[in-house]
C-alpha cells in the first residue's frame, strides 16, 4: 500500500521566494496534519484538516504560512515570502476517522527545506 | 493542557544491552499513548500503542505498559541491535482531539 507521499524531498531556495510543499495522504484517510521539525523546537503541529476542512491552524507561525486541501487526495503548505528561519523538515501525516482518539498517524518522509 | 516528558538523550548502548526510555504524561481524561520511531532521513513510524490502563503495546521486541497510577509509558527492549539506532518519540492523544502531543524525542545509538 502506498504511504503518505510528500514532494519535493529537498528544497533549497533564496530568501523571499515562494515555497510550496505538497502532500498526498493515504487513500481513505480523513485527517491530514502538517508538522515542522527543527533541532531547537522539536516537532510542532502547524495545522490539521478533517474532510478537507481546516480544523486547527493555531500552530501556523505567521501569515506567511498558508495551507490548503482542495480535495481528499492533495494538500499544500505554502510559505510566501520565505525566510532563513523557516529552514526545517516539514512532515505531512494522515489518519483514519476510526473510533475515539486511538487512530495512529502515518507520516511521509518529509521535505527538507533550506532557505538561503 | 496535555504534555509529554521524555528522558533526555542521547542514549548510547552496546549491542544486546537492555534499553529503557522513560516517558511520563499529563492529560485530561484517558489518553491513548504511542511510541514512534524516526530513522535517519525518514518520517516517524508508529512503533506501538496502548489505549487504556494496563494495556501493553509491543512490536519488534519493544514493549511499553500504560501505567495510569504513575502516568507513565516507558519503552523497553531486552536486547538492542545496531539497527535500533534512531530517535524515539513518546506521544499521546486525548478526548476527541485527533492531534498528537509529542515528547521531545530521545536519540538512541547502539554500538556493535
Amino acid at each position: 500500500d502506498a504511504g503518505v507521499i510528500q514532494s519535493p524531498r529537498h528544497e533549497v531556495t533564496e530568501m523571499g521566494q515562494e515555497v510550496t510543499l505538497r502532500c498526498k495522504p493515504i487513500s481513505g484517510h480523513d485527517y491530514l496534519f502538517w508538522y515542522r521539525q527543527t533541532m531547537m523546537r522539536g516537532l510542532e503541529l502547524l495545522i490539521y484538516f478533517n474532510n478537507n476542512v481546516p480544523i486547527d491552524d493555531s500552530g501556523m507561525p505567521e501569515d506567511r504560512f498558508s495551507a490548503k486541501m482542495p480535495n481528499a487526495s492533495f494538500s499544500t503548505l505554502k510559505i510566501q515570502p520565505s525566510e532563513p528561519r523557516d529552514s526545517a523538515v516539514y512532515f505531512c501525516a494522515s489518519s483514519s476517522a476510526g473510533p475515539g482518539h486511538n487512530q495512529p498517524q502515518h507520516f511521509g518522509d518529509g521535505t527538507r527545506l533550506s532557505i538561503l | 493542557g496535555d504534555s509529554v516528558t521524555q528522558m533526555e538523550g542521547p542514549v548510547t548502548l552496546s549491542e544486546e544491552a537492555f534499553l529503557t526510555i522513560n516517558c511520563t504524561y499529563t492529560a485530561t481524561g484517558y489518553p491513548s499513548l504511542f511510541w514512534y520511531v524516526q530513522y535517519p532521513g525518514e518520517g516517524l513510524q508508529l512503533l506501538l500503542k496502548a489505549t487504556k490502563a494496563d494495556d501493553k503495546g509491543s512490536n519488534k521486541g519493544f514493549e511499553a505498559t500504560y501505567r495510569k497510577e504513575t502516568t507513565s509509558f516507558h519503552l523497553e527492549k531486552g536486547s538492542v541491535q545496531v539497527s535500533d539506532s534512531a530517535v524515539y518519540f513518546c506521544a499521546l492523544s486525548s478526548g476527541s482531539a485527533r492531534q498528537l502531543t509529542f515528547g521531545s524525542g530521545t536519540q538512541l545509538t547502539v554500538l556493535p
